[in-house]
């Protein structure tokens, strides 16, 4: 099946530092991908939709200035998370869609301290 | 308000028991109903999916149960094994890049 790959899979960073977070699709083209969020033992939460050369669409509540979204290319789509507070501390996944499938990135687990 | 409700919430079976995890939506225009299967610390993998025109679908030890009418559907695990212990998501889309909505997850728990 397709492959997401993100990157990396586990940060730590300290409070007010940004973070980048990639999503990559190895072996098929998105133009658009999903970033969500996942608190333990909580289902995924749709964060915004990114889309390939054009601005992301972000869901309600989430603030589009701390959670940066840039899709430059058909294969990768990135998440900086800017001025990182602990309560931003999270799971973070992406998807792509390949044709209706929708595959997943690893996760990337970040803790701010 | 929720559109895909997922129950239970977890659930324990013996190895070799038949774990049946139920979801219903409510929106109509979904066409598409994928389940995916988490481990901790790892993103969702899918599992199996199914559209609306047919009623069952199986894979493996996998089968997907569809209602439409009373829109809903299931998912059956036979012979579950320990090494099927995860959370299992259901999830509805409308057919191209619209975003999926997912249940709440069930945790499942198949002790040997």
């Amino acid at each position: 099946g397709a492959v997401v790959s993100q990157h990396p899979s586990r940060v730590i960073c300290k409070s007010g530092t940004s973070v980048k977070i990639e999503c990559r699709s190895l072996d098929f083209q998105a133009t658009t991908m999903f970033w969500y969020r996942q608190f333990p033992k909580k289902s995924l939460m749709l964060m915004a939709t990114s889309n390939e050369g054009s601005k992301a669409t972000y869901e309600q509540g989430v603030e589009k200035d701390k959670f940066l979204i840039n899709h430059a290319s058909l294969t990768l789509s990135t998440l900086t998370v800017t001025s990182a507070h602990p309560e931003d501390s999270s799971f973070y996944i992406c998807s792509a869609n390949s044709g209706v499938l929708a595959f997943f990135g690893q996760g990337t687990r970040l803790t701010v301290v | 308000q929720q559109q895909v409700k997922q129950s239970p919430q977890s659930l324990i079976v013996q190895k070799g028991g038949i774990p049946i995890i139920n979801c219903a939506y409510e929106n109509t225009a979904f066409d598409y109903f994928p389940w995916y299967q988490q481990f901790p610390g790892k993103g969702p993998a899918l599992l199996i999916a199914i559209r609306p025109d047919v009623s069952e679908k199986k894979e493996g030890r996998f089968t997907i149960s569809f209602n439409k009418s009373a829109k809903q559907f299931s998912l059956h695990i036979m012979d579950s094994q320990p090494g099927d212990s995860a959370t299992y998501f259901c999830a509805a889309t409308e057919s191209g890049n619209t975003p999926l909505v997912f249940g709440k997850g069930t945790r499942l728990s198949v002790i040997a």
